[in-house]
């Protein structure tokens, strides 16, 4: 049963521009909600997470936004870089039952120079 | 500080064989993850050790997977025998303790011909 849906499957957008990855999921028992980066040819890595207590958290150019009642949370990228081209996955977690990560699906991101 | 070991780094085997993957943690860190990552989809855990107990493996297939992590260190992931579909990428992570975050090997390339 999928979790934790994503969109879009890919995106392509121009240096300089914001890139947004939307994510929805459906069971309200999660808790914490990371974002990956991966690169081709190496492992998902940690990009920047957010608890349910908290409507935004923004680390340099990177922003989660998360709306509780629409069980909805987002990725904004500001001023897109070609570096940040990857593959991103939402994630979601429930800490009082271990630490079983559910992924999304990832949206291949393309940022064109 | 050494990441996350994985090897080997890329697997060919034909159907009904069986196959090994190797995973070295980093130091000092008591949990140990196996994930499978389908082409095109995100990571799903396969199983979750804490120390060499094993947490949750209510995903891994354990008619034809099986795992190990002796001594609380090292661990493998086991497929006998091979089918089609575990062609994949096996991810191992790690992280200091449970709730704290995972750090991703480079992962294991299996193509099951």
């Amino acid at each position: 049963q999928q979790q934790v849906k994503q969109s879009p499957q890919s995106l392509i957008v121009q240096k300089g521009g914001i890139s947004i990855i939307n994510c929805a999921y459906e069971n309200t028992a999660f808790d914490y909600f990371p974002w990956y980066q991966q690169f081709p040819g190496k492992g998902p890595a940690l990009l920047i997470a957010i608890r349910p207590d908290v409507s935004e958290k923004k680390e340099g150019r990177f922003t989660i936004s998360f709306n509780k009642s629409a069980k909805q949370f987002s990725l904004h990228i500001m001023d897109s870089q070609p570096g940040d081209s990857a593959t991103y996955f939402c994630a979601a977690v429930i800490e009082t039952s271990g630490s079983r990560l559910t992924f999304g699906e990832g949206t291949q991101l393309t940022v064109n120079p | 500080e050494a990441g996350v070991a994985q090897s080997p780094r890329y697997k060919i085997i034909e159907k009904r064989q069986s196959v090994a993957f190797w995973c070295n943690p980093i130091s000092g860190h008591a949990t140990l993850y196996w994930y499978q990552q389908i082409l095109g989809q995100g990571p799903k855990l396969l199983i979750q050790f804490q120390n060499n107990g094993v947490v949750d493996d209510s995903q891994l297939p354990k008619d034809r997977f099986s795992a190990e992590r002796l001594k609380g260190v090292d661990s493998t992931l086991k497929i006998q025998p091979a089918k089609l579909e575990d062609s994949a990428v096996y991810l191992c992570a790690s992280s200091f303790l449970i709730q704290e975050t995972q750090y991703f090997g480079p992962g294991t390339r299996l193509l099951v011909l």
